[in-house]
């Protein structure tokens, strides 16, 4: 069965801090793996990572694929207030998407 | 952002009546998603549309049965709510070529069902 595990499941930081989310997986047929913001609503796509695009940058986030262990980091350097979210993963296994069930960063002023 | 639109947008209802939800895109996207939310398992596929009266299974289908008359609507349909259905529901599109990567997602629908 295909899944997708989230560590940590909830995580509290102060404002200015680094944090390192981890996404691991088990599919049958890896096709990329994704990384997602849920504030109060709608989760919205942040970064997707293949075989052919391992490392990704936006700003104050990167994410790192990992295909020999089978995982991701999501990391998040001088954080601030707004980034404060649920941190969703999820990976593409023969086109249908298996979530994790999310990281609850919450940023301390 | 994405042209996505749910309704309706909070619904409270009792045990055993039926409740459709709709999603509506203006993206003329092909593939459509209904996902549920609960606390601890993260985003679940209910059903998805891969075109105009072409819909599948997703992993937590039982219960629940979709309709796609138009390419921008995707209705939802509990047949007979129970309360194990409340939740948060969110439909999503995927841009075309690239089906089960990256979504856009509505602002969900929450259900309650007492």
């Amino acid at each position: 069965e295909d899944k997708v595990v989230q560590s940590p499941l909830s995580l509290v930081v102060h404002e200015g801090d680094t944090v390192t989310l981890n996404c691991s997986y088990e599919v049958t047929n890896f096709r990329s793996l994704l990384w997602y913001k849920q504030e109060k609503k709608a989760p919205t796509f942040l970064f997707m990572l293949t075989s052919s695009g391992i490392e990704k940058k936006s700003g104050r986030l990167s994410s790192i694929l990992d295909k020999k262990e089978l995982s991701s980091i999501l990391n998040i350097t001088a954080t601030q207030t707004g980034d404060s979210a649920i941190y969703l993963c999820a990976v593409d296994s023969n086109y249908q998407l298996i979530w994790g069930a999310g990281t609850k960063l919450i940023i301390k002023p | 952002d994405a042209g996505i639109t749910q309704s309706p947008r909070h619904k409270v209802t009792e045990t055993g009546t039926p409740v459709t939800l709709r999603c509506h895109q203006t993206e003329n996207h092909r593939y459509m998603y209904w996902y549920r939310q609960d606390p601890g398992h993260g985003l679940r596929l209910i059903h998805y549309s891969y075109g105009v009266k072409d819909t599948d299974k997703g992993e937590v289908s039982d219960g629940y049965s979709v309709s796609r008359s138009k390419t921008e609507d995707f209705l939802l349909t509990l047949e007979s709510a129970t309360s194990s259905q409340t939740s948060v529901y969110f439909c999503a599109i995927s841009p075309p070529g690239t089906p089960g990567g990256e979504l856009f997602f509505g602002e969900g629908s929450r259900l309650t069902v007492l």
